[in-house]
């Protein structure tokens, strides 16, 4: 049993194109995450939500938008995709919000590359 | 609360011990995470410990914490080829409901 999946696993696309990624969780937590990382590994979050509520948008360009249809998917759609977003993004999910005892579970990620 | 900080690479022997060593910068970090992220793979938690704390261990990890200098440690003992991964600290702020991941630390364990 996955405990959080995402799709696809690799999306390569044009310059200009939006695309989306989804997210599930069968844990029945509460709080979901996109991460971000980059070539050099490096692990930036994004966005998190806490019962489909947004409660951290970080610095992220506004083509980004998160969509939290109900508490086990958080969707990422990406408008006008550029050369710089090709990265690796990961959800996760937990049971507490970030300022707690904060196990998070990721997913396998989605590589995307934009040409 | 953005500045965590770790060295990028170890490299150690297989049956070494590894200690691989992360800096923060904000005091009102709640709790302190350690992640490990094999290649191609999501991360998973390893072992975590709370601000009030000064050791934790767990099998052949010890979590070191010096809150005076906002140093954190994660010692492996026996270390496996096994090991051999990225390995994140995080931090949370109670808060303001934010959470941290160092830049990552990526361990190579030789034969």
């Amino acid at each position: 049993d996955t405990a959080v999946s995402q799709t696809p696993k690799y999306l390569v696309t044009q310059m200009g194109n939006d695309k989306s990624i989804k997210c599930e969780q069968n844990l029945g937590h509460d709080t979901m995450y996109w991460y971000k990382q980059d070539s050099k590994k490096f692990l930036k979050i994004m966005f998190s939500y806490n019962n489909k509520e947004l409660i951290i948008n970080e610095t992220v360009p506004n083509r980004f938008s998160p969509k939290s249809p109900d508490k086990a998917h958080l969707n990422l759609h990406i408008n006008s995709l550029e050369l710089g977003d090709s990265a690796v993004y990961f959800c996760a999910s937990s049971q507490e919000p970030p300022a707690g005892n904060n196990e998070q579970f990721f997913g396998p990620g989605t590589r995307l590359t934009v040409l | 609360g953005e500045d965590v900080e770790q060295s990028l690479f170890l490299s150690v022997r297989e049956g070494d011990s590894s200690v691989i060593n992360c800096t923060y910068t904000d005091s009102s970090s709640t709790y302190l995470y350690w992640y490990k992220q094999e290649p191609g793979a999501g991360l998973q938690l390893l072992t975590y410990i709370f601000s009030n704390m000064d050791m934790k261990q767990d099998q052949r990890l010890t979590v070191l914490l010096n809150k005076k200098d906002k140093h954190l440690s994660l010692r492996i003992a026996d270390t496996q080829t096994g090991d051999s991964a990225i390995y994140f600290c995080a931090e949370s702020e109670y808060n303001f409901n934010k959470f941290y991941f160092g830049s990552g630390t990526k361990l190579n364990v030789k034969p």
